[in-house]
């Protein structure tokens, strides 16, 4: 268990539709990363935030936005869904601004969230 | 721009016998380098970094790698395979000093090996 808790698990909507994944970072980690996981795209950078801050921007769609919270979760909207979104996607977690900045700042990944889109 | 290559999407290896992953990398600097696992429906382990220091760096579950600067290579290896070890494996790449820049990853070799 990485202790970085994302939900929900299992999601499947429709084309069009709206769709919001939660994720908890661990404790005391204030960096929080969004990949998407496709089987043509590989794993795919989208956003970071630290401590609340947007801090580094992937291959995210416009039509995908994320955000993090006081209290450090992080939620990544998806709205108008297009059946190529349909992946999983990964919330990680590290302690520093920096993948691996110093020794402890490795990044730990979620269980993910699959979402199909139908 | 830093990129990894992995050039194998699938190895076979028969139990016991020793297995490699290979890893190849592209950065413009010094790089972190690492390795993730995934089994089949969960997320991605962590296995092992290189950080700096002594090249061969070891990690879980058995599992080692070594930096080989000249080659740009961060090769995962391990002497003797399990049949757990069967899963899907990424190797990834950050940029060291690069400010944000996240974690580059390979597109993942499948190991499986066989009883």
């Amino acid at each position: 268990d990485s202790g970085v808790t994302q939900t929900p698990k299992h999601l499947i909507t429709a084309t069009g539709q709206r769709v919001t994944l939660r994720c908890s970072p661990r404790s005391g980690d204030l960096s929080v990363y969004w990949y998407q996981q496709s089987l043509d795209q590989g794993l795919q950078f989208l956003i970071q935030y630290y401590n609340g801050e947007e801090r580094a921007k992937g291959n995210i769609l416009e039509r995908f936005s994320a955000q993090q919270f006081p209290d450090l979760h992080s939620e990544l909207n998806l709205s108008s869904l297009e059946l190529g979104d349909s992946a999983l996607y990964f919330c990680a977690s590290s302690s520093g601004i920096r993948a691996a900045a110093t020794s402890g700042n490795t990044i730990y990944f979620g269980e993910g969230s699959w979402l199909t889109v139908v | 721009a830093q990129s990894v290559a992995q050039p194998e999407d699938q190895v076979n290896v028969a139990e016991g016998n020793p297995l490699t992953v290979k890893c190849t990398y592209s950065v413009s600097g010094n790089p972190y380098l690492f390795w993730y696992v995934q089994y089949p429906n969960r997320g991605l382990q962590f296995l092992l970094k290189y950080i700096t220091g002594d090249n061969l760096v070891k990690g879980s579950y058995g599992f080692e790698a070594e930096f080989n600067k000249s080659q740009t290579s961060f090769h995962l290896k391990k002497p003797s395979a399990l049949v757990s070890d069967s899963a899907l494996y990424f190797c990834a790449v950050s940029l060291r000093n690069s400010g944000n820049t996240p974690l580059v990853f390979g597109k993942g070799t499948r190991l499986s090996v066989i009883a």
